[in-house]
């Protein structure tokens, strides 16, 4: 059974910092990994999506990776701001046919002015 | 284009009750999705339907029933409203495909005294 792990749960960094969120997964037969934000009270926005065939997404100040072969996958953020601040989740699509996704449990950050 | 739809927001039911979480999108997808979202935890999938008269069971399909008539709606529905139904839900739609993102509705957040 795929199981998605993000660490740390919680995540507090002065304005201007670079930050690392990090994504595990314990099945390597994923078809992609997503990341999305998720602000207080909201719903979901897709960030990134990476396919299993790509090692990494760009968008903005936002870059994505992903290593199948260790399980893991990193959502990098450069010269962080206070806007950054909220939920970020992993989730890691099953089941080509239907796009089933698992999630992580996030990680929560905060981003200090 | 108003994307993925849900109504109501925020409701409260008593032990025993019935109710309808109604979901609508306007993107023309195919797939459509139920998530239930408790506190501190990743999103767990409820149902999901891959066209109009097709759905399917998630992880945590006990306590819900769904229908797919038309492309556009996917309502949820709860027959005998529980205390560990509190929630907060949210419905998704995806066109086919491994590179889809999932698009969120912004929640409905329930609560069952």
């Amino acid at each position: 059974k795929q199981e998605v792990t993000q660490i740390p749960a919680a995540l507090s960094v002065p304005e201007g910092e670079n930050l690392v969120l990090n994504c595990s997964f314990t099945d390597s037969a994923i078809y992609n990994l997503q990341w999305f934000r998720q602000d207080p009270g909201k719903g979901l926005t897709s960030l990134l999506l990476i396919q299993s065939s790509q090692r990494e997404q760009t968008s903005g100040r936002l870059n994505a990776s992903l290593d199948k072969s260790s399980g893991r996958s990193t959502l990098y953020i450069a010269a962080s701001q206070p806007g950054d601040s909220a939920t970020y989740l992993c989730a890691a699509l099953i089941g080509g046919a239907t796009n089933k996704l698992i999630f992580g449990t996030g990680t929560l950050l905060a981003v200090q002015p | 284009n108003a994307g993925v739809t849900q109504t109501p927001k925020f409701r409260i039911l008593k032990i025993g009750q019935s109710m309808t979480l109604q979901c609508a999108q306007d993107m023309n997808h195919n797939y459509m999705y139920w998530y239930r979202q408790d506190p501190g935890m990743g999103l767990k999938l409820i149902y999901y339907s891959v066209g109009a008269g097709i759905t399917d069971k998630g992880e945590v399909p006990n306590g819900y029933n769904v229908s797919r008539s038309t492309t556009e709606d996917f309502p949820l529905r709860l027959e005998l409203a529980a205390p560990s139904q509190t929630s907060v839900y949210f419905c998704a739609s995806s066109s086919p495909g491994l590179a889809s993102e999932q698009y969120f509705g912004p929640g409905t957040r329930l609560t069952v005294t």
